[in-house]
């Protein structure tokens, strides 16, 4: 079975500092892997995701994420962190050859952006 | 309007109602989803369906039974409402293609919903 690890519910940075999200992943073959964000009384929405093409994805709002194979990671960073990032972010995955799309997500970190 | 709705957006109810969460989507998807979103679990899924009139259990099926008629809708009902179903609900919805796993998955607002 697959699952994910948030490493920190909670992460808090300065506007303009550098945002590390971490994500770690168990799975005996890499799984598609994602990220979602969620801002206060929203759904989820898709940030970036990797599939099989680069190992560095790039995503909407300047994030990025770099599937890393031998650390079973797919971390997510920005390099300058805005007041509007604060919200919620969870990491996924989704298996290959089957498993009907379905999705396994980790338990949060909620951003906090300081001013 | 296009895209994936939920209705109602709150609700509160007693122990032992019937509830129904409603969903509907404007994409024609072939997947729909319904998510159970609760504080240091992330989103636990609860029942899909790949097309109409196929479904199957998630990881927390247990108190729910949902139905899909028609591509577009997909509720999702507890049929004997309990403090632990308090949660926030989300419906969520994606193509189908050769890959499935790596397709998008777009969610709705969400419904709240307290059990007294």
């Amino acid at each position: 079975a697959q699952s994910v690890t948030q490493l920190g519910s909670h992460v808090s940075v300065s506007e303009g500092a550098l945002v590390l999200l971490r994500c770690n992943y168990s799975s005996s073959v890499p799984p598609y892997l994602f990220w979602y964000v969620q801002y206060p009384n929203q759904g989820l929405q898709l940030l970036l995701k990797y599939t099989s093409a680069a190992t560095l994805v790039k995503g909407i709002n300047g994030f990025e994420a770099e599937f890393k194979k031998s650390e079973t990671s797919f971390h997510l960073t920005k390099p300058s962190a805005h007041m509007s990032d604060a919200a919620e972010y969870f990491c996924a995955v989704s298996p290959r050859g089957g498993g009907g799309n379905k999705l396994t997500f980790g338990t949060g970190t909620q951003l906090k952006v300081e001013l | 309007d296009a895209g994936i709705t939920q209705s109602p957006r709150y609700k509160i109810t007693e122990t032992g109602r019937q509830v129904t969460l409603m969903c509907h989507q404007t994409w024609s998807h072939s997947y729909m989803f319904w998510y159970r979103q609760d504080l240091g679990h992330g989103l636990r899924l609860i029942y899909y369906s790949a097309a109409a009139d196929i479904t199957d259990k998630g990881e927390v099926p247990d108190g729910y039974v949902v139905s899909r008629s028609k591509t577009e809708n997909f509720p999702l009902t507890l049929e004997s409402a309990t403090r632990s179903q308090t949660s926030v609900y989300f419906c969520a919805s994606s193509e189908s293609r050769v890959l499935a796993g790596e397709n998008e998955q777009f969610f709705g607002p969400g419904t709240r919903l307290t059990v007294l």
